[in-house]
């Protein structure tokens, strides 16, 4: 069974607070590291694929950056917004197949 | 494109009722994924094929789970016979290629109440 573990597993802000949240994953067998976002009542929609050690992407206020080799990965939010209250998860892909492991999840509230 | 379609949307049902969910993947993508959500377990992948050929089933929970895919258009997920602690989220999403590289695309997933 892989671990792949979010924290916190939620977190409330501010409207126009900052915020980030991890991601830790096996650092052995890596091929991808996936972040979606997934809104209440809704399906989960991919933010970013990430597959090289030291990658970094971006999406508009959001960004994720990725270490292969400590087994993390950190999504990045500037200036939330209440449109950006969603749970994140990743998922980390471990071998050449399909299968992606998904973590638990970080649920994001943002007050106005 | 209109997405990943699954139906129904929400299935009530009985112990022991037969349940089939289904999906019909984004046209052109030839790998098609079951997932099951619970608030115990989070997003657990159930099965996957690949060009309509199941590759791995070892989430699926017991043999009272199948899941089929004839064709590269449609696929199924039938629980027989059902139980309450099948009670959850199912979706089905698709991935245009093969590998961990490629993003998924969920649909909207199927509510199922198992009384």
């Amino acid at each position: 069974i892989l671990n792949v573990e979010q924290s916190p597993q939620s977190l409330h802000v501010q409207e126009g607070d900052s915020t980030n949240f991890t991601c830790s994953f096996p650092s052995s067998n890596f091929y991808a590291l996936h972040w979606y976002r997934w809104e209440t009542a809704k399906s989960p929609e991919a933010l970013f694929v990430m597959t090289l050690n030291g990658d970094e992407k971006k999406k508009g206020r959001i960004s994720a950056t990725l270490n292969t080799k400590e087994g993390y990965s950190y999504l990045y939010i500037k200036g939330s917004q209440p449109e950006d209250s969603a749970t994140y998860l990743c998922a980390f892909g471990g071998d050449a197949g399909n299968m992606l492991t998904f973590g638990g999840g970080t649920r994001l509230m943002v007050k106005p | 494109d209109a997405g990943v379609i699954q139906s129904p949307r929400h299935e009530v049902t009985e112990m022991g009722q037969e349940v089939t969910l289904r999906c019909k993947p984004i046209s052109g993508h030839n790998s098609l994924f079951w997932y099951r959500q619970t608030m115990m377990r989070g997003l657990e992948l159930l099965i996957y094929f690949n060009n309509n050929v199941p590759i791995d089933d070892s989430g699926m929970p017991e043999d009272r789970f199948s899941a089929k895919m004839p064709n590269a258009s449609f696929s199924t997920l039938k629980i027989q016979p059902s139980e309450p602690r099948d009670s959850a989220v199912y979706f089905c999403a698709s991935s245009p290629l093969a590998g961990p590289y490629n993003e998924q695309f969920f649909g909207p997933g199927t509510r199922l109440t198992v009384l």
